[in-house]
């Protein structure tokens, strides 16, 4: 079982939908990021939160900490959101990520 | 304000020949961490430099070997490389290791 996992691994959506992908972990964390890789390219920090929620744009990012659960929203989705969405934790307590396997999300027009 | 910058973009190796990659954290940051990055796969730790030492380590043999200066830019050393090592190598910065962490695009290594 993996220390940090991802859900869906795929998903595929039409412009416009409403978009969940999931996050759960293993440990307790002081703080989840969340981040976007388009292909071939480097990582994009979208988030990084403790608690609570946090909103940028059309990406809301929650985490229920109890629950060791996060998870990133994206309204009315766009193809340009097309990309991989990788959450990551730092499950030692300390800086160094552990990351899930990735959301691979394709937005169609 | 430059984020993180690595160079070179891309690069090309012959296996058992060295190579070093190199990364200028955010301007502020203090801590600059190294990841490998497999095709297909998420990203794997490799180490991380804070006040010129190495602070943690990941499982990576000591092939991998790092350096930061005092001006908290980093270099990656990669000795006898092997054909598995080719991979997209992710530097990030962060202030205390933890505040802004913030990743540079990568430097894709082939290893032939």
């Amino acid at each position: 079982k993996n220390e940090v996992e991802q859900s869906p691994q795929n998903l595929t959506a039409q412009e416009g939908e409403f978009i969940t992908i999931n996050c759960s972990y293993s440990v307790g964390i002081s703080a989840l990021h969340w981040l976007q890789q388009h292909p071939g390219g480097g990582i994009v920090s979208l988030f990084m939160l403790s608690s609570g929620k946090k909103k940028h744009g059309r990406l809301i990012a929650t985490i229920n900490i109890q629950e060791k659960h996060s998870s990133l929203h994206i309204t009315a989705s766009h193809p340009r959101d097309s990309a991989v969405y990788i959450c990551a934790v730092p499950l030692t307590g300390g800086s160094r990520l552990t990351f899930g396997e990735g959301t691979q999300l394709t937005v169609n027009p | 304000d430059a984020g993180v910058t690595q160079s070179p973009t891309h690069l090309i190796k012959t296996r058992g020949q060295q190579v070093t990659l190199r990364c200028s954290p955010k301007s502020g940051h203090d801590t600059v961490s190294w990841y490998q990055q497999a095709l297909g796969q998420g990203p794997q730790f490799i180490f991380q430099y804070y006040e010129e030492e190495e602070r943690q380590r990941g499982n990576f043999p000591d092939r991998f070997s790092g350096h930061q200066f005092p001006n908290y830019s980093s270099e990656l050393n990669v000795n006898a490389l092997l054909l598995g090592d080719s991979a997209l190598y992710l530097c990030a910065s962060s202030f205390s290791g933890i505040y802004g962490y913030t990743f540079g695009s990568g430097t894709r290594l082939t290893v032939v």
